[in-house]
């Protein structure tokens, strides 16, 4: 069984930068992919990306592509998203999420969030 | 991005069978299947069945997810109180590279 929790959420003006973390705790981080998932108050989920397991691969949504960054350190079991060049509409509960490999699914064990909110 | 539609609300009684919809295209729902979540307000969403369609252990038999075609279905019987909540499909879109979320329906046991 895997334990995600994230921290580093918190308010920050326009334009600024931010970095989340997520730790994993439970079957070996090196094992499974991770996602980030967000999700504006009273919206639904976004996906934002997604790495592999040993890092070589990472995926960004067009909405972030350019200004967000995915990470991970293996040997610190924590994921990071690397947020810069903040905007309003980045305002969200940002979820840290188990992707696939390690035997289990995409999406199967999901973090309680981290509250970023980008205000003036 | 575009992602995939589901209907914004369903409405069934207790005890009754819903039956939530996703409709996605031929890069995403329609070669890589779809999975759904559910999700109660004010917790993190929680996986019921992978896009293969499987469901991790610990999910209630009640949910059970089918796909034809470039729509993903996720069907719920017996409805009980505690399924109200959001419910979300997600797929693998393989000519974006990026994983899409549908918007999401809200379901009420009445």
């Amino acid at each position: 069984q895997v334990q995600l929790v994230e921290s580093g959420g918190g308010v920050v003006q326009p334009g600024r930068s931010l970095r989340l973390s997520c730790a994993a705790s439970g079957r070996t981080f090196s094992s499974y992919g991770m996602h980030w998932v967000r999700q504006a108050p009273g919206k639904g989920l976004e996906w934002v990306a997604a790495i592999s397991h040993d890092g070589s691969n990472k995926y960004h949504a067009d909405s972030v592509k350019g200004r967000f960054t995915i990470s991970r350190d293996n040997s610190k079991n924590t994921l990071y998203l690397q947020m810069n060049s903040l905007r309003v509409e980045d305002t969200a509960v940002y979820y840290c999420a188990k992707g696939g490999g390690g035997g289990g699914y995409h999406f199967d064990c999901w973090g309680q969030g981290t509250l970023v909110t980008v205000s003036s | 991005q575009a992602g995939l539609t589901q209907p914004p609300s369903v409405s069934k009684a207790l005890r009754q069978t819903a039956t939530l919809t996703c409709t996605g295209n031929s890069n995403n729902v329609g070669n890589q299947g779809a999975a759904w979540l559910q999700q109660h307000q004010g917790h993190p969403p929680k996986l019921l069945s992978d896009r293969n369609n499987k469901r991790p252990s610990g999910i209630s038999e009640r949910f059970s997810a089918s796909r034809s075609g470039n729509i993903a279905s996720l069907t719920i019987t017996g409805l009980q109180p505690e399924d109200e909540a959001d419910y979300y499909c997600s797929a693998w879109d393989t000519s974006l590279s990026a994983w899409v979320f549908g918007g999401g329906t809200k379901l009420t046991v009445l």
